[in-house]
């Protein structure tokens, strides 16, 4: 079945650290987004990627990075600039145009 | 900042009746519009999108659109105890050429037995 995988689902970072979330798509979508949701909020877009090799910031793109070497995946690293990056991250693919997103299950990463 | 707005509720409704959610947006220019549910602890799923004005009807969601009055809701028939979650509101939105998706914070809605 395709769909949308991100990896670890639970991750714990110390500070200072940087900490890598995997997300990978088997849907064929040319287009993948990053998210952050806190609680009680919505979601707010960190970066997104429209064809390989090529990404945008996002609103909150300060203390993240990104790449898009293949089609399938887009990785978002979290780097120690990042001063409060305890949340639930998301990463969602669509096909290009007006289409809704398809979302993985979801990072949740935990300052410790 | 383009806002998309939505009652953080909860909503609460008895097994059977009609909920409502509603939403609304501040770019003129947006073309598509989504409803999403989102379970405690779980990531979003896509339920309804809608492009043009009127209603949308699949199953026992409505989706209703009104561009001139930037005003999208959600009708939810037959509410069942299944349908409490979090319905998250999202409309498209181009910037430098490119379309991404933002989203309200979202309504709780609590169905009751």
């Amino acid at each position: 079945d395709g769909g949308i995988t991100q990896s670890p689902k639970y991750l714990f970072r110390k500070e200072g650290q940087n900490v890598t979330l995997s997300c990978e798509q088997n849907l064929n979508h040319d287009a993948m987004y990053w998210y952050r949701q806190d609680p009680g909020q919505g979601l707010r877009l960190i970066y997104y990627s429209q064809i390989v090799n090529d990404f945008q910031k996002g609103d909150i793109a300060e203390g993240y990075s990104v790449s898009r070497e293949k089609k399938e995946s887009f990785p978002l690293t979290v780097t120690s600039a990042q001063k409060n990056p305890t949340a639930f991250y998301l990463c969602a693919s669509s096909r290009t145009g007006n289409y809704g997103y398809t979302f993985g299950s979801g990072t949740r990463l935990t300052v410790v | 900042q383009k806002e998309v707005e939505q009652n953080s509720g909860p909503l609460s409704v008895p097994e059977g009746a009609i909920a409502s959610l509603n939403c609304t947006y501040s770019d003129r220019v947006s073309q598509s519009f989504f409803w999403y549910r989102q379970y405690s602890g779980k990531s979003p799923e896509l339920i309804m999108s809608i492009y043009s004005n009127g209603d949308k009807e699949d199953g026992r969601f409505t989706a209703q659109l009104n561009k001139a009055s930037q005003y999208v809701s959600l009708l939810i028939r037959d509410s069942q105890p299944s349908d409490s979650a979090t319905y998250l509101c999202a409309v498209n939105e181009k910037d430098s050429g490119y379309s991404t998706l933002t989203f309200g914070k979202g309504t709780m809605l609590l169905v009751s037995p």
